[in-house]
């Protein structure tokens, strides 16, 4: 089993719609989580950490289960800018640095 | 955005070439990271330099060969390299300790092409 796993999409929505990615993952280990998006033939750009609590950045909504073993995005008002690969590295909090990722989300907002 | 610059953006080597890929962090961090991204993969972690030492190297094969000069500046020398390491390289870097976020940040890449 792939220690991420992500639906790859791709995930077709019109403006304004409201769309939700999940992303599992298998290692119980402490860990921190983080949302990134990625342009086509651009590097990944940090989205928004993680928290236990859940957080929020205006449109974007970020929810940690450490039960289910899942994080999730939630997109509200989704604009044609959001198009983009969603990516959702973990990492260990004590020893390794290193960010595990998948491959990613594929979101695309039609007109 | 300059936090992370890379250089070159763009480079084509044939297999008999040496080159070297740089980087640079302007963000004041203490970790730097390279990482390739192939067509159709997920971004694999190649090394980890934590305050200019190295503390991880990922079974990369040795026709790569990192160097960190300082906590600013990162290299990855290449040489000999086979069609299959075309890819994009991703540096990063983090501020790590014991309070920290542990959010790393990229730079724009080096996309690489063998011949």
């Amino acid at each position: 089993r792939k220690e991420v796993e992500q639906d790859p999409g791709p995930f077709n929505v019109p403006e304004g719609a409201t769309v939700a990615f999940n992303c599992t993952y298998s290692n119980s280990a402490s860990q921190s989580f983080f949302w990134y998006r990625q342009d086509c033939r651009k590097e990944p750009k940090l989205l928004m950490s993680v928290y236990s609590s859940g957080n929020e950045d205006g449109r974007f909504t970020a929810q940690l289960n450490r039960a289910s073993q899942y994080i999730s995005l939630l997109i509200r008002d989704s604009k044609l800018s959001d198009s983009a690969t969603y990516l959702c590295p973990r990492r260990e909090n004590t020893g390794f640095q290193k960010l595990v990722f998948g491959t990613g989300t594929r979101l695309l907002v039609s007109p | 955005e300059t936090g992370v610059t890379q250089t070159p953006r763009h480079l084509v080597m044939g297999m008999t070439n040496k080159k070297s890929l740089k980087c640079e962090q302007h963000l004041g961090h203490n970790a730097m990271y390279w990482y390739k991204q192939s067509a159709k993969k997920p971004l694999e972690l190649m090394f980890v330099y934590n305050f200019k030492e190295q503390t991880e190297n990922n079974s990369v094969p040795s026709r790569f060969s990192p160097e960190c000069p300082n906590s600013s500046h990162l290299f990855l020398h290449l040489h000999t390299l086979q069609p299959e390491d075309s890819a994009l390289y991703l540096c990063a870097s983090s501020q790590e300790g014991a309070v920290s976020s542990y959010e790393q940040y990229f730079g724009p890449g080096t996309r690489l092409t063998v011949t």
